[in-house]
Parts: C-alpha cells; structure tokens; sequence
C-alpha cells in the first residue's frame, strides 16, 4: 500500500450536494491526520485536523477509520466556493517528523 | 500582511542556468520547508530547516541547496537547472518543528526550465 492515497477525480456534484472523499494510509502507528486544501494555482491551507474521535466544523466533518486505515472529508451543502483540490496528510512512516501530502482529490461544484 | 512570502512568483530560464528562489516568513516560526509540487501535482518535501539548521534533507540533487540566513528566512539556490526541475516551489512555516503542526505556505514560484 503507497503511503498515502487519494481518488484524483474530478468530483462533479451539484450545489447544494453531499459529496465524501476517502484517503487510505499506510502507517498503522498514524495519529494525526490532517486536511488540506488547494485552490487551482495557489498554495496550500490547512482545512482541518483529523483526529480519533472526527472533526467537525460547519458544513466539513472528517472522520478517522483506524481499523481499515483511511481517513474521510464529508462536505454538506456543497458551494461553488468549495471547488479546489482536496489534499490528505498523513505522518510520514520513515521516522522524521514529517509528513507526505497525497496527491489531492478535485472537486468542481457545478452551479 | 503576507504571512509566508516568496520570490520570485515566476522564473522562466534555460538549462544549465543557475537560480535562487527566497523565502520570508513573518510569523515567527520557527521550522521552514521546501515542497516541490510536479505537474502531477504531487507535493512532496525537499528540505526542512529548524532553527537554522536543517533537520530533513530528502534525495534531493545536492544542485539544489538551501540556506537560512536567520529563523525567518529560507531560501533555495538550484545551480545547473535541468528540465525536470521545472515545477512549483512552495516554502512552508510552522510553529515548532513537530508533523501535527499547522503548516503555512507561500504562494509557490512557478518554475519553468526551457
């Protein structure tokens, strides 16, 4: 299993729609997750912390599933403004203190 | 108030040229990173400096060598640039040198090697 692992999409939903993104991890010792996000052409912002127990804030709720090792995004209501590349990060497992970012998965909210 | 800067924005330049890529952080961090993100737009981490002193040094060439003259700048000196360099360079921030730490990242320079 790769360290981290996204669905690339796109993710076409319409506004106003539930859509959910999984990220699998390969390193079973992980505590932390985290989820980024990236508009086109831009840098990269924290959206949320992951943590055991889920996350939730506003319209996003992440949620931690340690027995099958991923970690999921569920977006509520979506908005135009939420179309961006969604990135997962997970802790590295080769002993730094560092982490690797997935290869993102796109969402486009269509009007 | 730009929390972490970066310059240039744009660098277009021939193979075989030498070039430096700066980065400022006003944040009081004190860890900053060097990302490069490919055209598959994977991100992946290059250099990390705590303090001054650099803590992770992935396999990156040693063309590329970084320099933080103080906690509040990092900057990216690539020397002989070839064509696969050409990405997008990010520099990134965070409180402590510690994985659950948020990271801030600048704006990113394109970088394109002709």
């Amino acid at each position: 299993r790769k360290e981290v692992e996204q669905d690339p999409g796109p993710f076409n939903v319409p506004e106003g729609a539930t859509v959910a993104f999984n990220c699998t991890y390969s390193n079973s010792a992980s505590q932390s997750f985290f989820w980024y996000r990236q508009d086109c052409r831009k840098e990269p912002k924290l959206l949320m912390s992951v943590y055991s127990s889920g996350n939730e804030d506003g319209r996003f709720t992440a949620q931690l599933n340690r027995a099958s090792q991923y970690i999921s995004l569920l977006i509520r209501d979506s908005k135009l403004s939420d179309s961006a590349t969604y990135l997962c990060v997970v802790p590295n497992s080769g002993g730094y203190q560092k982490v690797t970012f997935g290869t993102g998965t796109k969402l486009q909210v269509i009007p | 108030d730009t929390a972490v800067s970066q310059t240039p924005k744009y660098l277009v330049t021939q193979m075989g040229n030498d070039k430096s890529i700066k980065c400022e952080q006003n944040l009081g961090h004190d860890t900053m990173y060097w990302y490069k993100q490919d055209s598959k737009k994977f991100l992946k981490i290059m250099f990390s400096y705590n303090n001054k002193e650099l803590i992770i040094n992935e396999t990156v060439p040693n063309r590329f060598s970084p320099k933080s003259p103080d906690k509040a700048h990092l900057n990216l000196h690539i020397n002989s640039l070839e064509l696969g360099d050409s990405a997008v360079y990010f520099c990134a921030s965070s409180q402590v040198f510690d994985y659950t730490d948020t990271q801030y990242f600048g704006p990113g320079t394109r970088l394109t090697v002709l």
